[in-house]
């Protein structure tokens, strides 16, 4: 059932340093690619979408880019906090990748 | 308001047994999903109703079944257990089936199940 490949497993990134997460699709049929963050104990929450017909959205110290013909997105996090620490999914509708555990030391 | 309720917090089954998990959508939200999260690996969808009727449905065994009731809320049923059903079990709500660009999805804290 995997439709969506994700990459790094898991990331360490210095406090104020950029985190990148890396995900690729393969059903081109679902318009919808959000980024969920979870954090122990916790369902996911929605963090930032994307829709395939926009190539970058930003919101605060996080941005998505998208590559339609690689098939292909991407979660930055600028400026990264320890409260950034966290698993992150993307996922392409209703198909989770399989998460980035960041940690991101003070 | 309350977000997406989901009981009980933990439950422990042994082989074979059958086990029923409950959610509760978020006030005015009429669909509801399924999620199945082992450890370590990302949500893994199983069901979505919207309007008490199945609206798609994962890559599971027939032994995974739900239903929705006419106040939205669900249930999700696994029978004949497997030691490979321990996981978290998620619900998130929606105000509309399927998922797109406006129809955010809400999850609950899930469920925890332990297969012994």
């Amino acid at each position: 059932q995997q439709q969506v490949k994700q990459s790094p497993q898991s990331l360490i990134v210095q406090k104020g340093g950029i985190s990148i997460i890396n995900c690729a699709y393969e059903n081109t049929a679902f318009d919808y690619f959000p980024w969920y963050q979870q954090f122990p104990g916790k369902g996911p929450a929605l963090l930032i979408a994307i829709r395939p017909d926009v190539s970058e959205k930003k919101e605060g110290r996080f941005t998505i880019s998208f590559n339609k013909s690689a098939k292909q997105f991407s979660l930055h996090i600028m400026d990264s906090q320890p409260g950034d620490s966290a698993t992150y999914f993307c996922a392409n509708n209703l198909f989770f990748g399989t998460g980035t555990r960041l940690t991101v030391i003070p | 308001d309350a977000g997406v309720t989901q009981s009980p917090t933990h439950l422990i089954k042994t082989r074979g047994q059958h086990v029923t998990l409950r959610c509760s959508p978020i006030s005015g939200h009429k669909s509801v999903s399924w999620y199945q999260q082992v450890l370590g690996q990302g949500p893994q969808f199983i069901f979505q109703y919207y309007e008490k009727e199945e609206r798609g449905r994962g890559n599971f065994p027939d032994r995974f079944s739900a239903r929705q009731f006419p106040n939205y809320s669900s249930e999700l049923n696994v029978n004949a257990l497997l030691l490979g059903d321990s996981a978290l079990y998620l619900c998130a709500s929606s105000s509309v089936a399927g998922v797109g660009r406006y129809n955010e999805q809400f999850f609950g804290p899930g469920t925890r199940l332990t297969v012994l």
